[in-house]
C-alpha cells in the first residue's frame, strides 16, 4: 500500500526554467510534509517542509505547495540550476506516529544546460 | 555534512550472517531513525528511537533488532541475512523525535550480502 506515490520517475527540464515535482498521499492523517533531495552515494539532504495548515511554503528558489482536498502537493523549482540534477523524495508525516516518514518513490530531475 | 556519522560505508557478507551497522546522530539530536532503501525502492521506515526508548515502529523485519545507547549512538542489527536483504541503510536524526521534526540522513552504509 503506496501511502505516498510519485507517479513521474523522471522529469527532464531546460536551464532557467522551472520544474514542477508532484506528489500524492492517501492518508488523510498525514500533517507535515517534506522534500529531500538525494544525490548518488549520499544521504537524503533536507529541502523544504510544510505544514497541513498552510497552503505555501517558500524558501529562496524553491516553493512548496499543498492541496490538502486534493492530498496533492508540488515543488517548484525557479529557476532551474544544472546543480539541482538529483532525485527528489516527496515524504509525509502523522503526528500521532512519532517522526516515522513515509517517503515516495522519488523523481530523477535532469536540468540541462 | 548533516553530522550524522555511519559505519561502516560499504559491507560485503554472506547469507545466514550477522552484520551490526552503527549510527551517530547530530550533536544534540536525542532521536535516531533507520531507514532501508531496496534497488528501484523509495526509502522504507524501520523504527526510530528517542533517548533510548522505541518510539516508533515500520514494517522491521523480526530478523532486525536495533537499539539506541545511553551516548545516543544506534546499532542496528541484521541477522540470517538473505539475499534480499542487500540496501542501503541509511539512519537519521532529529532534536526531539516530533512529526515535525527535520531529519537530518547520514550517508548510509550500502550492504551487500552474497
Amino acid at each position: 500500500d503506496q501511502q505516498v506515490k510519485q507517479n513521474s520517475p523522471s522529469l527532464s527540464v531546460q536551464e532557467g526554467r522551472i520544474s514542477i515535482l508532484n506528489c500524492d498521499y492517501t492518508n488523510s492523517m498525514f500533517d507535515y510534509f517534506l522534500w529531500y533531495k538525494k544525490y548518488p552515494a549520499e544521504g537524503p539532504t533536507f529541502l523544504i517542509s510544510i505544514s497541513s495548515i498552510k497552503d505555501k511554503n517558500e524558501d529562496g528558489r524553491f516553493t512548496v505547495f499543498l492541496n490538502k482536498s486534493a492530498k496533492h502537493l508540488s515543488l517548484h523549482i525557479v529557476p532551474s540550476q544544472p546543480g539541482d540534477s538529483a532525485v527528489y523524495f516527496c515524504a509525509a508525516s502523522a503526528s500521532n506516529q512519532g517522526g516515522k516518514l513515509i517517503f515516495g518513490q522519488g523523481t530523477e530531475l535532469s536540468v540541462k544546460p | 555534512d548533516s553530522g550524522v556519522t555511519q559505519t561502516p560505508k560499504h559491507l560485503i557478507t554472506a547469507t545466514g550472517q550477522r552484520v551490526t551497522l552503527r549510527c551517530s546522530p547530530r550533536s544534540g539530536d536525542l532521536s535516531v531513525y533507520w531507514y532501508q532503501q531496496s534497488l528501484d525502492q523509495g526509502l522504507q521506515f524501520l523504527i526510530q528511537y528517542y533517548n533510548g526508548e522505541e518510539r516508533a515502529k515500520g514494517n522491521i523485519l523480526e530478523r532486525f533488532s536495533a537499539q539506541q545507547f545511553p551516548d545516543l549512538h544506534s546499532e542496528l542489527n541484521l541477522s540470517s541475512l538473505e539475499l534480499g536483504d542487500s540496501a542501503l541503510y541509511f539512519c537519521a536524526s532529529s532534536v526531539s523525535g516530533m512529526s515535525t521534526d527535520t531529519q537530518y540522513f547520514g550517508p548510509g552504509t550500502r550492504l551487500t550480502v552474497l
